[in-house]
């Protein structure tokens, strides 16, 4: 089992609906856990840490469920602008050393 | 403006050439790390500082260098025996004990030849 896997989607979604994508981790014991999005060909930029009480901010919401070990997020009305790939990222080692990243999952919002 | 600046942002070498990339910040964070991103993949971790003078190997340090003389600065060293070199390679730092939380520079595609 990969350390960290999303599904690569594309999704493909129209605009103002909701989509969910999870991602799961094999290390139980891992502790930090965050979603960046990153556009075409550009650095990823951080978009939620998710803590273990869940996190929203605005449209977007992110839950942790350290029992399946896997993190999930939630996009509510979908704008054309929220097209990007949403990467995982897992703290697998402990501390600051260093962050797990899936593959990311491709989102296309549909006008 | 506080952040990470990379550069250059385009680097072409042919093929046996060592090549330095650059990452400065002036966020005073504590912790800097360098990942390398192919198409369609993930992130992977270089190599990674928690401290000025010290370092890390990553996942997939062979092949690379680098060095953390000042708080600010992390630069790469891309060698040539490194045998895929081309990629997009990507630094970030991060606050350090408490807050993990890491936050990226613009990035530089290296292509060799």
């Amino acid at each position: 089992r990969k350390e960290v896997e999303q599904d690569p989607g594309p999704f493909n979604v129209p605009e103002g609906a909701t989509v969910a994508f999870n991602c799961t981790y094999s290390n139980s014991a891992s502790q930090s856990f965050f979603w960046y999005r990153q556009d075409c060909r550009k650095e990823p930029k951080l978009l939620m840490s998710v803590y273990s009480s869940g996190n929203e901010d605005g449209r977007f919401t992110a839950q942790l469920n350290r029992a399946s070990q896997y993190i999930s997020l939630l996009i509510r009305d979908s704008k054309l602008s929220d097209s990007a790939t949403y990467l995982c990222a897992v703290n697998t080692r402990g501390g600051a050393d260093g962050l797990t990243f899936g593959k990311g999952t491709h989102l296309i919002i549909q006008p | 403006d506080g952040g990470i600046t990379q550069s250059p942002k385009y680097l072409f070498r042919k093929e046996g050439q060592n090549v330095t990339l650059s990452c400065e910040q002036n966020l005073n964070h504590d912790a800097m790390y360098w990942y390398r991103q192919d198409p369609g993949q993930g992130l992977r971790l270089i190599y990674y500082s928690q401290i000025v003078n010290d370092f890390q190997k990553g996942d997939i340090a062979e092949g690379y260098s680098v060095s953390r003389e000042k708080k600010e600065s992390f630069p790469l060293t891309v060698t040539s025996a490194q045998k895929n070199p081309t990629a997009f390679y990507l630094c970030a730092s991060s606050a350090g004990t408490g807050s993990y939380e890491q936050y990226f520079g613009p990035g530089t595609r290296l292509t060799v030849t």
